[in-house]
């Protein structure tokens, strides 16, 4: 099945700094991959998601990368600012609407 | 629209009860909802996909006479977890399909299960 890591687990920066979140996937068949930012014991929001027939998408200061051959995707956030401080998470899925295969999440801290 | 509700948002229950949690489309029809489990500080692990008139399919390792899912319309899904024991106290999250998208998943709030 598939299976997706996520680095780092931690990230700190300082205001105004871009923060870049990395994952990679196994599974080749894999063409849905969506991220989501969770606060303390809420739900999930999805904040972007790409699809495997495109390489970059961008919403704003958050930015989206696919290399499908090298099989890793990126999240990119500029000029961060406090209020996105979260856990993060990538997932990946296949067609047809099979299940979210989420990483391990990376805490980031944004500091003023 | 895709607003996916959950019930109850927080329970406390002795040892060796059972616990149902719904989960509910209140917008659109979901022909497949998945329910994920998530620990204190780690990610959300998929237990079970349901869809709705058939059984659910359960993730290795995830007891399928422990975690009974019901999916019997296109607005609920139900997970009862049985014989409850401290080591189930988690945070469940179900997420819902709408019925002729194939990628987006809507979220419930999550229900934070405590067993004592």
């Amino acid at each position: 099945g598939e299976n997706v890591e996520q680095h780092p687990s931690t990230l700190s920066v300082q205001e105004g700094d871009s923060a870049v979140i990395k994952c990679t996937y196994s599974d080749s068949a894999s063409n849905y991959f969506p991220w989501y930012k969770q606060e303390l014991g809420k739900r999930p929001q999805l904040i972007i998601d790409i699809r495997s027939n495109v390489g970059e998408k961008k919403d704003q200061r958050i930015a989206v990368t696919l290399n499908k051959t090298a099989k890793h995707f990126s999240l990119h956030i500029t000029e961060t600012q406090p209020e996105d401080s979260a856990v993060y998470f990538c997932a990946a899925s296949m067609e047809a609407g099979t299940a979210l295969i989420f990483g391990k999440g990376t805490t980031l801290s944004v500091s003023s | 629209g895709a607003v996916v509700s959950q019930h109850p948002s927080w329970v406390i229950c002795k040892s060796g009860t059972s616990v149902k949690i719904e989960c509910r489309s209140l917008d659109f029809q979901a022909t497949t909802m998945f329910w994920y489990r998530q620990f204190p500080k780690q990610s959300l692990m998929l237990m079970a996909t349901s869809n709705e008139g058939s059984k659910a399919t359960y993730e290795q390792g995830v007891e399928k006479d422990k975690f009974l899912i019901n999916h019997a319309s296109l607005t609920l899904s139900t997970l009862t977890v049985t014989s409850a024991h401290p080591e189930d106290s988690s945070f469940y999250i179900c997420s819902a399909r709408r019925a002729g998208q194939f990628h987006e998943q809507y979220f419930g709030p999550g229900t934070r299960l405590t067993v004592t």
